[in-house]
């Protein structure tokens, strides 16, 4: 059974200041996906990551994938307020097939002060 | 442009009550799921469809029916609400088929308070 944990799951930040938001996940998959999502809102889909290696960047935001390690940063660069929301990263349950069903971590509630 | 459109966007029910909460997309995807969420469990998959005609259980699927009406619409059916069904209910849609990795599309969310 595939889980997927995120740490932290609370993350406190002054603004300008760097971190980093770990993905686990507990089996082989080859599709992760990293979600934002601002208080009452819906997700809105930031990266999509496929193969190891993989480094995707927006902004001040970075993610990658390590498929070995079964493992994925989301990586904030020089915080600013906006980013402030929870952040979800989501593994595909189907390894070497076609898309399947995603299990997501509980999110990393990010809060960005001045 | 739409994208996938859930109603109602709020709803209250007592204990024993049905209900049947809408989706609908217009992005021409063939698979739709319902998640639900709640503090703290981040998103649980209740159902979803793959293609028209064609529904499955997710991790959750217990005291939930679904309907895939056609290819744009996709029900989620609560028969005899209880209180532990109390959350946000999340519909999303994505195009899948052979090398395509689309993320899922969501809709903005039914919050359900079941008393």
């Amino acid at each position: 059974e595939l889980k997927v944990e995120q740490n932290p799951l609370f993350l406190s930040m002054q603004e300008g200041k760097n971190y980093t938001i770990y993905c686990n996940y507990s089996t082989t998959s080859d599709r992760l996906y990293w979600y934002r999502q601002d208080p009452g809102k819906s997700l809105e889909s930031l990266f999509v990551l496929l193969s190891n290696g993989a480094v995707k960047q927006e902004g001040r935001l970075m993610a990658s994938l390590d498929t070995k390690a079964r493992l994925s940063t989301l990586h904030i660069t020089a915080a600013v307020h906006d980013l402030s929301a929870t952040y979800f990263c989501a593994v595909d349950s189907n390894y070497g097939g076609s898309q399947g069903n995603l299990i997501f971590g509980k999110g990393t509630k990010l809060s960005v002060k001045p | 442009n739409a994208g996938v459109t859930q109603t109602p966007k709020f709803q209250v029910l007592k204990t024993g009550q049905s209900m049947t909460l809408q989706c609908a997309q217009d992005m021409n995807h063939n698979s739709m799921y319902w998640y639900r969420q709640d503090p703290g469990m981040g998103l649980r998959l209740i159902y979803y469809s793959a293609s028209e005609g064609t529904t499955d259980k997710g991790e959750v699927p217990n005291g939930y029916n679904v309907s895939r009406l056609n290819k744009r619409e996709f029900s989620l059916r609560l028969e005899s609400a209880a209180p532990s069904q109390t959350s946000v209910y999340f519909c999303a849609s994505n195009r899948i088929h052979t090398g395509a990795n689309q993320p899922q599309h969501f809709g903005d969310g039914t919050r359900l308070s079941i008393l």
